[in-house]
């Protein structure tokens, strides 16, 4: 089956940090983008950046850009979402997806179910 | 960076009824659109690409038209099951969502 398992919902305080992460299967993990997606509670879908896993090369959203780091194992086909220091505004659910094309600005055919990042002191 | 705007932000209709769902993009996108569907608790459904392709699985009664900077997205007959908030996405250029339509059931 052709899938997007995301890590499970996270509790953090202010200040730690965090590594959320989307393990592909049933497909060429190497062959497609995965891009993550914030919705903020009761908010709209904003994309934070994608990597492509063949090589690493990372894009960011202007508005992410030094705020998260997005990496890739392709040994693992799994890709994450980090955090260095953690802020109740990066309280979100996090999709991780896939575009149905290779390395293109596709639309999205392939989700994660989302993983519930709460940060709370 | 490209734009999309949804309009109406929310919507009620009665089961049976026509619905239409406007989203306007701040550039052309030629027909680089897509649709989706959000039910409370799940992550987004694809139901439309390229502006009128119906996603497979996906049932008839949605259909996607427009092209350039307008485009709709409608429901022929609403039914309970579309309690949902729709999206759409331009992927012409990185990719923007609109700020979403939720369609409430009267």
């Amino acid at each position: 089956e052709v899938q997007l398992v995301q890590s499970g919902a996270e509790v953090k305080k202010p200040g730690e940090s965090l590594r959320i992460s989307c393990q592909g299967s049933g497909y060429s993990f190497t062959s497609y983008w995965i891009s993550w997606v914030r919705q903020m509670p009761g908010k709209g879908l904003e994309c934070m950046g994608r990597i492509d896993p063949s090589d690493s090369s990372i894009e960011y959203s202007p508005s992410f850009q030094g705020h998260v780091t997005i990496s890739a194992d392709k040994s693992i086909s799994t890709a994450y979402l980090q955090w260095s220091s953690l802020k109740a505004s990066d309280t979100a659910i996090y999709y991780c997806a896939r575009p149905a094309r290779p390395t293109s600005y596709w639309y999205f055919d392939l989700w994660g179910r989302g993983t519930v990042v709460t940060v709370s002191s | 960076d490209i734009q999309m705007t949804q309009s109406p932000s929310t919507l009620s209709a009665s089961v049976g009824d026509r619905v239409t769902i406007t989203c306007r993009a701040s550039q052309s996108i030629s027909s680089w659109l897509a649709w989706y569907q959000q039910k409370p608790g799940k992550a987004p459904k694809l139901l439309i690409y390229k502006a009128s392709n119906l996603e497979s699985g996906v049932p008839a009664r949605f259909s996607g038209s427009g092209s350039g900077t307008e485009f709709t997205l409608t429901i022929s007959s609403l039914q309970p099951d579309d309690l949902a908030i729709y999206y759409c996405q331009q992927y012409n250029s990185y990719w923007t969502f609109g700020q979403g339509t939720k369609v409430e059931i009267k």
